[in-house]
């Protein structure tokens, strides 16, 4: 079975520049979570979605915007590049919204560095 | 809110043990996540504890004391791939897979 898969693994974009990030979660999986991981930091929570509505929101600011498709696979969009953003970014599926123990599995990440 | 501590870098030699200790302040606390990432790499699932104690799994082993709001991750035997960061988190309580990390400490093994 495919684990979770992220699209594109690395880009570049210019300041002021927008971004849209593509995840597909573990066949089967309904929640989709994002994350922000600055280098020698720990992942930041950006969004949750699950069944396709917003079910939970990080301190980002409005450029950050996400959505989830029929199918769960998800986007994060970012618009009005600033170099701050330059991270790695981190999609996690797991099988249910409310958490019961159940493993929360990462996919690979997308590099963003903006210049 | 939540506040998770753990230290920053740990140096080891191959064959030794080192212990990575999490201290963690949560309003609801529902278990709590280590994770391995190598660098460049997505963090990897190691363990979850939710009750205290103590458990093995082959070199890695896990503690929690919940009284305490204290965790610890042991590494045992090292070896060179065990050069990695070990992420310490907790899931906000109903919410769903909303983990709240640790800066991560970063374990440098040594020949």
């Amino acid at each position: 079975d495919a684990g979770v898969t992220q699209s594109p693994t690395h880009l570049i974009k210019t300041r002021g520049q927008h971004v849209t990030l593509r995840c597909s979660p573990i066949s089967g999986h309904k929640s989709v979570s994002w994350y922000q991981q600055v280098l020698g930091q720990g992942p930041q929570f950006i969004f949750q979605y699950y069944e396709k509505e917003e079910r939970g929101r990080g301190n980002f600011p409005d450029r950050f915007s996400a959505r989830q498709f029929p199918n769960y696979s998800s986007e994060l969009n970012v618009n009005a590049l600033l170099l701050g953003d330059s991270a790695l970014y981190l999609c996690a599926s797991s099988l249910y919204r409310e958490y019961d123990g159940n493993t929360i599995y990462f996919g690979e990440g997308s590099w963003l560095t903006v210049v | 809110g939540q506040n998770i501590d753990q230290p920053t870098e740990m140096t080891a030699t191959e064959g030794a043990i080192v212990q990575i200790n999490c201290t963690y302040q949560t309003s609801g606390f529902n278990g709590l996540f280590w994770y391995q990432q190598h660098a460049g790499e997505a963090p990897t699932f190691l363990s979850y504890n939710v009750l205290d104690g103590l458990e093995e799994k082959g070199r890695f082993s896990s503690f929690l004391s919940r009284s305490k709001g204290y965790s610890y991750l042991l590494l045992k035997e090292l070896q060179m791939k065990d050069s990695a960061s070990y992420l310490c988190a907790v899931p906000l309580k109903a919410a769903g897979n909303k983990l709240t990390f640790g800066g991560g400490t970063r374990v440098l093994v040594k020949p």
